[in-house]
């Protein structure tokens, strides 16, 4: 049973280009959660979704940034036009349930660096 | 909602010593707490969590955190640290679902031989 998979693992953009970032959940996991790392500081929490849901965005940019997790296929988070400070660590998480007695599992994360 | 606060960003030990990492949260209502590890370039790996019950959790290679609700802590610990320990260690914090969790910003462990 393959873990969350994340791909790519490094992505490099030019400032203004679009950056699509995709997560493959565990087998059986129908709930992904979209975090940010930036250099020096925690994990922060962007979006939660379903299958064809978005539950809980409250943690996404406004602007440029978008997620989906469509019925087939992986989760996408897309960023549109996107800046240095765009440049950050990018991790999806997995669980077969929202409840918290269930564990979500990350995947190995995708490295944005913008240029 | 819940914040967490980990106290100091870099931590250093020698092999063979006391590993302890601080983590205090704020909350309204008593939290499930986790700890999690990264390895450099890797995914996050949980470590140990605490949900409900015994306050002293055990988990992977001898890592055990103790629940204080009186403190608001859940301290890591390990007896003795090898160097396969060195990595960033986050504390985290929910009180309903995965989507409420909340990180610490991460302590990094240095272990000198």
């Amino acid at each position: 049973n393959a873990g969350v998979m994340q791909n790519p693992r490094h992505l490099v953009r030019r400032r203004g280009q679009e950056a699509r970032l995709r997560c493959s959940p565990m087998k059986g996991h129908s709930h992904v959660y979209w975090y940010r790392q930036l250099p020096e500081e925690g994990l922060k929490f962007m979006v939660y979704l379903q299958k064809e849901n978005i539950i809980d965005e409250s943690g996404m940019p406004k602007e440029r940034f978008s997620a989906e997790f469509p019925k087939e296929g992986p989760s996408i988070l897309r960023i549109q036009q996107v800046v240095r400070g765009d440049s950050a660590a990018y991790f999806c998480a997995s669980s077969p349930l929202a409840e918290m007695n269930t564990e979500a599992f990350f995947g190995q994360g995708t490295r944005l660096t913008v240029v | 909602a819940q914040s967490v606060t980990q106290l100091g960003s870099h931590v250093s030990v020698s092999e063979g010593a006391l590993v302890l990492l601080r983590c205090n949260y704020s909350s309204s209502v008593p939290p499930y707490l986790f700890w999690y590890v990264q390895y450099p370039n890797q995914g996050l790996q949980l470590l140990l969590k605490y949900t409900t019950g015994a306050t002293l959790v055990k988990g992977i290679n001898g890592f055990e955190a103790e629940f204080k609700k009186s403190e608001t802590s859940f301290h890591l610990t390990k007896p003795s640290a090898h160097m396969s320990d060195a990595a960033e260690y986050f504390c985290a914090a929910a009180t309903y679902n995965n989507n409420d969790m909340r990180f610490g910003a991460g302590t990094r462990l240095t272990v000198k031989p």
